[in-house]
């Protein structure tokens, strides 16, 4: 257990569904960022907050909408999603510092009907 | 832009033996910090080993160690003694230094497949 849990686990959705992912870590840090993770592909970065700002923006569609309320909960909204967005969605937060490690949640596993 | 290349898909060990994953990395900066992440197939991405750029001596943690050689932008890890628990997806990963931001960049990837 690395203090970083994500809901759902897993997740079904049509093209016109509008749902949420949640990443939520009890570590005490304060960046949150979130990940996609494809088949044969390198993860990328989708969004980073830092102190509940967002500073990172890895040019993704608007159809994925993230929200920090707080520097413990990170949401990822999802609305009108494509069948290439299927995919393993990573949260993980660190402190700021960059030597500082990335702990991941276990994923929310998604798949775009 | 910083790229990360792991060049070897796959690669395979028999329980015991020793195996290097190799990643190079492409960078203009100084200063900066290195990364081996592990994902097993319940998928929980975990830190293997770090390494940072302004020191010499090479990581070093259990049976994990790297060879950072910075000159050829090289970062190569070895486990030694492998075990069946050892068997993962292995994640090179690069982060530019305290401040220019905290992107990590991943390399694609090499599944590590431990033989009994």
């Amino acid at each position: 257990e690395t203090g970083v849990t994500q809901t759902p686990r897993h997740l079904v959705m049509g093209m016109t569904n509008k749902k949420s992912l949640k990443c939520e870590q009890h570590l005490g840090h304060n960046a949150m960022y979130w990940y996609k993770q494809s088949a044969k592909k390198p993860l990328e970065l989708m969004f980073v907050y830092n102190f509940k700002e967002q500073t990172e923006n890895n040019s993704v569609p608007s159809r994925f909408s993230p929200e920090c309320p707080n520097s413990s909960h990170l949401f990822l909204h999802l609305h009108t999603l494509q069948p290439e967005d299927s995919a393993l969605y990573l949260c993980a937060s660190s402190q700021v510092s960059a030597r500082n490690e990335q702990f991941f949640g276990p994923g929310t596993r998604l798949t775009v009907l | 832009a910083q790229t990360v290349t792991q060049s070897q898909p796959e690669m395979s060990v028999q329980e015991a033996e020793t195996v290097t994953l190799s990643c190079t990395y492409d960078t203009s900066e100084s200063d900066y910090y290195l990364f081996w992440y592990k994902q097993p197939p319940s998928r929980q991405m975990i830190l293997v080993i770090r390494q940072e750029a302004y020191k010499q001596q090479n990581a070093t943690e259990n049976r994990f160690s790297v060879n950072f050689q910075k000159a050829a932008k090289s970062f190569s890890l070895k486990i030694s003694d492998s075990q069946l628990g050892d068997a993962a997806m292995y994640f090179c990963a690069y982060r530019r230094g305290e401040t220019s931001g905290s992107r990590l960049t991943f390399g694609e990837g090499t599944q590590l497949t431990v033989n009994p």
